[in-house]
C-alpha cells in the first residue's frame, strides 16, 4: 500500500505569495496532521484533521489554513508568505484520532521563501 | 497541556557501544508516547511507541524505551550502536487538547555513532 503522499517535493516562493501543500493519507486514514519543521528543530504542530472538521490547532498566525476534502485527503494554505515560512511541512494520517494512534508521515514538501 | 523535553542535543557513542537518548514529557492525561527517528532528507520514521500497555516498549532495530511515570521519563535505549543508526530522533507526545488532540515533539537529540 502506498505511504502519505506529498505534493509537491520542493517549491521556492516569493514574499507575499501564497502557497498550497497537498496530501493523501494512507487509504483508510481518516485524520490528518500539519507540522513545519524549520531547519534544525523538532517538527511543530499546524493543524490536525478528522473526517473533514478541523479538530486541532497549534500557535500558528491566521495566515495558515487548511481543510480536508470528502476523499480524506488534505490542503495547507499559506497566504502572504514570510521569509520565516520557508520550512519542511510534513504531513501524517492516522487510522483514527485518538492520541494512541501512530502517526505515519510523508516526505514532506520543501518550501523556500526567497 | 503536554510538553516533552529531550535532554541532549547532541550524544556521540561508539559503534558496539549502548546508546541512551533521554526524553521527560509532562502531560494532564495519561499520556501516548513516540519515539520516531529521521535520517538526511527523509521522512519520519516510527521507532516504537507507548499506549498505557507494558512499561518497557520494544521497538524496531533493536530499539526499546521504558515508561517511567515516577519519572515523568520514557528514555530511549540500545545495548549496541550501529552505524546505521546515527540520525535525529524525536521523542513525541501526544494527547487530548481543547477539544480535539494535539502531536508535541520534542526538540530532537542527534546521534552520532563513530567507527
Amino acid at each position: 500500500d502506498a505511504g502519505v503522499t506529498q505534493s509537491p517535493t520542493h517549491l521556492i516562493k516569493t514574499r507575499g505569495q501564497h502557497v498550497t501543500l497537498r496530501c493523501s493519507p494512507i487509504s483508510g486514514h481518516k485524520s490528518v496532521s500539519w507540522y513545519q519543521q524549520v531547519l534544525g528543530q523538532g517538527p511543530q504542530f499546524i493543524f490536525q484533521y478528522y473526517e473533514k472538521e478541523e479538530r486541532g490547532r497549534g500557535n500558528f498566525p491566521d495566515r495558515f489554513s487548511a481543510r480536508q476534502f470528502p476523499n480524506y485527503s488534505s490542503e495547507l494554505n499559506v497566504n502572504a508568505l514570510l521569509l520565516g515560512d520557508s520550512a519542511l511541512y510534513l504531513c501524517a494520517s492516522s487510522l483514527v484520532e485518538f492520541s494512541g494512534n501512530t502517526i505515519y508521515f510523508g516526505e514532506g514538501s520543501w518550501l523556500t521563501v526567497v | 497541556a503536554q510538553s516533552v523535553t529531550q535532554l541532549d542535543s547532541h550524544v556521540s557513542v561508539s559503534e558496539g557501544t549502548p546508546v541512551l537518548l533521554r526524553c521527560n514529557y509532562s502531560s494532564s492525561y495519561s499520556p501516548s508516547l513516540f519515539w520516531y527517528v529521521q535520517h538526511p532528507n527523509k521522512g519520519l520514521q516510527l521507532l516504537l511507541k507507548y499506549t498505557s500497555a507494558a512499561t518497557l516498549v520494544k521497538g524496531i532495530n533493536g530499539f526499546e524505551a521504558e515508561f517511567k511515570k515516577s519519572e515523568t521519563s520514557f528514555h530511549l535505549t540500545k545495548p549496541s550502536a550501529h552505524m546505521s543508526d546515527a540520525a535525529e530522533y524525536f521523542c513525541v507526545v501526544t494527547g487530548p487538547h481543547t477539544g480535539g488532540f494535539k502531536t508535541i515533539f520534542g526538540a530532537g537529540t542527534r546521534l552520532f555513532v563513530k567507527a
